[in-house]
């Protein structure tokens, strides 16, 4: 069954304090590894699709990562409006079009 | 574009009641999900189409919920009789092709009491 893990649950950081989360997954074959961001209110918001280990995109102060295991989502140089929870979805190379989440990291970034 | 759009944004109802929750997917979009959010279960998908056409619908909780699609800018999900355990934030999103990144909604927090 294909399952996601994201570590930690919460995470609270001073502004600058860079850091990473973790998503680490178990799919029979990965089409694509997504990170989203939430914030309170409203409906995660898409960030990056990685589709293969050792593939890197970045975005302002966010990077993110992959390997066969896991993905890391580095924030480098955090500012409080980084401030959200951070959501990472896993699809299966199979026919479906469908994306199983983890339950997120929850972001306060403090000035 | 204005994006996903959902209705209502907040719906309280009374236990038994029927609920229904529409969504509008982004034009030209082929997939539509409908997901369920709790604190202690997080997204979970409960059903999607594509073209129209459910796909999987294997994460609807139980029968009291059904959804449709009658055609390619419209969709409900129908929650008859409702429950408090029914009580989460249900986020509607479309996608134009497998491997693009879905587009959600702003959500429909249903409370029922």
């Amino acid at each position: 069954e294909d399952q996601v893990t994201q570590s930690p649950e919460a995470l609270r950081l001073q502004e600058g304090e860079s850091s990473s989360l973790n998503c680490s997954y178990t799919v029979s074959g990965l089409r694509g590894l997504f990170w989203y961001r939430q914030d309170p209110g409203k409906g995660p918001e898409f960030l990056f699709t990685l589709y293969s280990a050792g593939e890197e995109k970045e975005k302002e102060r966010l990077k993110a990562t992959l390997t066969k295991k896991e993905s890391f989502l580095h924030i480098t140089a955090p500012k409080p409006e980084d401030s959200a929870t951070y959501l990472c979805a896993v699809q299966h190379s199979g026919a479906t079009n469908k994306l199983i989440f983890g339950t997120g990291t929850l972001l306060a970034v403090q000035p | 574009d204005a994006g996903v759009i959902q209705s209502p944004r907040h719906e309280v109802t009374e236990m038994g009641q029927e609920v229904t929750l529409r969504c509008k997917p982004i034009s030209g979009h082929n997939s539509l999900f409908w997901y369920r959010q709790t604190m202690m279960r997080g997204l979970e998908l409960l059903i999607y189409f594509n073209n129209n056409v459910p796909i999987d619908d294997s994460g609807m909780p139980e029968d009291r919920f059904s959804a449709k699609m009658p055609n390619a800018s419209f969709s409900t999900l129908k929650i008859q009789p409702s429950e408090p355990r029914d009580s989460a934030v249900y986020f509607c999103a479309s996608s134009y092709r497998t491997g693009d990144g879905y587009t959600f909604g702003s959500g429909t927090r249903l409370t029922v009491v």
